[in-house]
């Protein structure tokens, strides 16, 4: 069974990179899958962010595309979520997510990592 | 397509049955069996609980079931439990995005 586990800086300053790592376990990376990020603000409610294809295509929310990059490393079983110039209202738990070829859903889930953006 | 509207809050005593709508602004809902429905208990990772309007992933108790109307969606939990008291959330897919509700803050009376 699929295990997810996101890492990265719990703390941002503001117009800097947040990158965000999600390392794979109990499955290959390298197989026809999405693997995606969601985020949701203290107390609100969830956003997706986007998702890239093992071998490299990806989709990104229209609202975050111009700040968003996303990568796989399949030698690490894990992929990266990059957000530049971020604000105050980039502060939320961000979870990685998989998604298969053909579903029109998000069946696993990290626990979160809580990213907060402050000087 | 834009974000879905959920009402904020729903609640029911033990053992009753709670609908929680899911309204799409445009044809989102009603072009397409595409809306998904999650639990998420505080501090936890949502969990998926139905998927494509109406099914429901293995493991996930039969009291919950969903339905489409239009470009409404809908969740209902029967028999409802004091473990059923948790926000939840729909989400309507495409290739290239997800829109959210705002999510339903469900309690059990």
């Amino acid at each position: 069974q699929v295990q997810l586990q996101e890492s990265g800086p719990g703390l941002v300053k503001p117009s800097d990179t947040l990158s965000l790592t999600c390392v794979v376990s109990g499955y290959s990376i390298s197989t026809s899958n999405w693997w995606g990020w969601i985020r949701q603000p203290p107390g609100k409610g969830l956003e997706w962010i986007g998702y890239i294809y093992y071998s490299g295509g990806a989709y990104y929310s229209p609202s975050l595309e111009s700040r968003v990059t996303m990568s796989v490393d399949t030698s690490k079983n894990q992929f990266s979520l990059k957000l530049s110039s971020v604000t105050a209202v980039d502060t939320a738990i961000y979870y990685c997510t998989r998604k298969g070829p053909y579903d029109t859903y998000y069946a696993a889930w990290g626990q979160g990592t809580l990213v907060a953006v402050s000087s | 397509q834009s974000a879905l509207t959920q009402p904020a809050s729903v609640s029911g005593s033990p053992g009753q049955s709670i609908t929680i709508s899911c309204a799409g602004s445009s044809t989102d809902i009603s072009d397409y069996n595409y809306v998904s429905w999650y639990q998420q208990y505080p501090g936890k990772a949502p969990r998926l609980m139905i998927y494509d309007v109406r099914n429901r992933p293995s493991g996930v108790s039969d009291r919950f079931s969903g339905s489409k109307s239009g470009n409404t969606a809908s969740l209902t939990i029967s028999g409802l439990q004091t473990d059923d008291e948790a926000d939840y959330y729909c989400a309507s897919y495409t290739t290239s995005n997800t829109f959210f509700g705002g999510g339903t803050k469900v309690t059990v009376l």
